[in-house]
């Protein structure tokens, strides 16, 4: 069975500029998520949609950062304008439902210059 | 307040000497209790579920534990392979919401 796929793995980009990053979740899983995970610190979640839904987008800083699941499956995190304090690992994750395990994809590492 | 504390934050073993990190966690209503491994430039990899208290899973080198206010890893006679960032991950009650540590930065020196 495939995994979470995430692309790209690797982002540098200059502050004020935009980046966007793609997630595919394990076929047939309704829940999905997006962690920020700063080096040294635990996973932290920035949204979690369930289908095409949002469950929980409160600590996204909806000022700078978007996201969306079109048609329930594949997601993409947008950031603009980046600022230096966004390098971090962008890990998307998946589970079947909202109840059950989540497994996590390699993450895209960004930095801010 | 829902709080996950790993301790020790870094841990070095040489090989073959059995050591156990712990996950101390407060949360209103445990769903389960997770752990991950993490290596360097990966994503957290998906190792053990633990629902109750005197719960115990165990999988080659690692056998995890709980309580109901903390969870153990016990590696038993580590590898250099086993070298990686150990995360524990409690799941709330209503929510179903993760609540991650800041993990174990494990090195085991051959």
């Amino acid at each position: 069975e495939a995994g979470v796929a995430q692309s790209p793995r690797y982002k540098i980009i200059e502050k004020r500029q935009s980046v966007a990053f793609w997630c595919n979740p394990i076929s047939g899983h309704a829940t999905l998520y997006w962690y920020q995970q700063i080096l040294g610190q635990g996973p932290k979640l920035l949204i979690q949609f369930q289908n095409n839904g949002v469950v929980d987008d409160s600590q996204l800083p909806k000022d700078r950062f978007s996201a969306e699941r079109l048609k329930g499956v594949d997601s993409t995190l947008k950031i603009q304008p980046a600022k230096l304090e966004d390098s971090a690992v962008y890990l998307c994750a998946s589970s079947q439902d909202i109840r059950n395990t989540i497994y996590f994809g390699e993450g895209s590492w960004l930095t801010v210059v | 307040e829902d709080q996950v504390t790993q301790s020790p934050e870094a841990l070095r073993l040489q090989e073959g000497e059995s050591s156990s990190l712990n996950c101390s966690y407060t949360v209103s209503g445990l769903r389960g209790l997770f752990w991950y491994r993490q290596d360097p430039g990966k994503g957290p990899e998906f190792l053990f579920t633990l629902y109750s208290a005197g719960e115990e899973k165990e999988k080659e080198r690692l056998k995890a534990t709980l309580t109901k206010k903390e969870s153990f890893l016990h590696i038993t006679a580590p590898k250099p392979e086993d070298s990686a960032t150990y995360l524990c991950a409690v799941q709330a009650g209503g929510t179903y919401k993760y609540i991650f540590g800041t993990g174990t930065r494990l090195k085991v020196l051959a």
